[in-house]
Parts: C-alpha cells; sequence; structure tokens
C-alpha cells in the first residue's frame, strides 16, 4: 500500500522569506499524481500544485514550486515570499487506487506552517 | 468553477440517533463523491468512495451499515451517521470528482458532534 510521509509536523517562517515543506512517499507504480494541500483555520481543503509522475520538470503555480525526485520518491513544496495567508496545514498527498478499482488520496500527516510577520 | 457545498456545516445530535450528510457539486457534474473524516489536529481519512448511481465502496475498516451513503445523482451524494454514538463525533468532508482531470474538489466539511 502506498504512504506519505510528512516528517515535519510543525514549520516557521518569517515574512517574505522561503521555506520548504518536505513529503516523501512509498509506491511501486511508476505512473501517479502528487499533489499538496492547504488546509486554513477554515477547514476548506485547497488545491496548492500538483505534479504528475511521467513529467521530469518540477510544477510551479506563481509562488509554489516544488522538487519532484521520483528516484528518491521525494515530493517538497518550496513557498517563496511567505505571505500571513499562507499559514495555514500543508498535507502532501498521493492519487492511489482502492481495492474496487476506485482512485483515492493517500494524505501524510501534515506540516503546520507558522508565517510571522 | 469546481464548487463544491456540504450542509449542514455544524450539526449536534443526541446519541442513538441518525444524521444527513449533504455533498454538492455545484457547478460540474461529479462522478464519483469521496467521503473524509478528519479527527483533530490529524490528517484526513478516506471513508469511501461513491459513483453516481451504484453502490459505495468502503474503506476497510469502516462501518458500511453505521456510515450509509448514498449518491443519487451526478451532483449530489448523503452521508447517513445512523445510530450516533459520542465517539462519531469528528470532521467530515466531502470531495468530488470531475471527469476528465485528477483532481478531486473539496466541501468546506462538516462538524459533527454527538452528546
Amino acid at each position: 500500500a502506498q504512504t506519505v510521509t510528512q516528517s515535519q509536523p510543525e514549520m516557521s517562517v518569517q515574512e517574505a522569506e522561503t521555506v520548504t515543506l518536505s513529503c516523501t512517499y512509498d509506491t511501486s507504480e511508476s505512473d501517479y499524481y502528487l499533489f499538496w494541500y492547504k488546509q486554513p483555520p477554515s477547514r476548506q481543503m485547497i488545491l496548492v500544485i500538483r505534479q504528475e509522475a511521467y513529467k521530469q520538470q518540477n510544477a510551479t503555480e506563481n509562488r509554489f514550486s516544488v522538487n519532484f525526485q521520483k528516484a528518491a520518491k521525494s515530493f517538497s513544496l518550496k513557498i517563496s515570499d511567505s505571505q500571513l495567508g499562507d499559514a495555514a496545514m500543508y498535507f502532501c498527498a498521493y492519487r492511489s487506487w482502492n481495492q474496487g478499482g476506485s482512485e483515492k488520496l493517500v494524505f501524510g500527516k501534515g506540516t503546520k506552517l507558522t508565517v510571522n510577520p | 468553477g469546481a464548487v463544491v457545498s456540504q450542509h449542514p456545516s455544524r450539526v449536534i445530535c443526541k446519541s442513538g440517533t441518525s444524521v444527513k450528510i449533504e455533498c454538492r457539486s455545484l457547478d460540474f457534474q461529479a462522478t464519483t463523491m469521496f467521503w473524509y473524516r478528519q479527527f483533530p489536529k490529524q490528517s484526513l481519512m478516506l471513508m469511501a468512495t461513491s459513483n453516481e448511481g451504484s453502490k459505495a465502496t468502503y474503506e476497510q475498516g469502516v462501518e458500511k451499515d453505521k456510515f450509509l451513503i448514498n449518491h443519487a445523482s451526478l451532483t449530489l451524494s448523503t452521508l447517513t451517521v445512523t445510530s450516533a454514538h459520542p465517539e462519531d463525533s469528528s470532521f467530515y468532508i466531502c470531495s468530488a470528482g470531475r471527469g476528465g482531470t485528477y483532481e478531486q474538489y473539496f466541501g468546506p466539511g462538516t462538524r459533527l458532534t454527538v452528546t
């Protein structure tokens, strides 16, 4: 079964600086999708960025970018020019499949990001 | 686009009663809907996957008779917690998948408290 590990329960960053959140995963599949979701205090899950495993180029979305290392099964999220609104729980997720053949997301335990003014 | 709503946002019920939570995709047709449970300061755990017009697929360890899921249309899925007990108190989140994409769009969640 696929597993997703986020080894940093909490991280903090100064406003305007850069922070990197770590994520590793375990899979035997060769083609898959990885995601970073943000959950602010409102509890609404928001997709930050996604990466297709077959793409070698790292995904970027404005201030958010990933460092996808397929061989190492690593998928870290870099947030540049951190803003107060970036404070949230960040979950790394792997798109997998259940026994019935339906897709499912497997989430890591999350990293709580604090942005200091 | 891709807005998912949940109703109610909060519900308090007495032990032994049943409560229904609705999940709606407002601006797209959701071929698949997912139900998650999130305990305080923990991650999301998938409970079940529902496809429109067919029976839900439950994850291992989730009681299908306790957590009834109905996906009657391409825009509505419901989760009914039957004979609720205090240990069922949690945050329940639904998400919807749209055909042709690999993303899930999440609802705002429902906080269930069983007294």
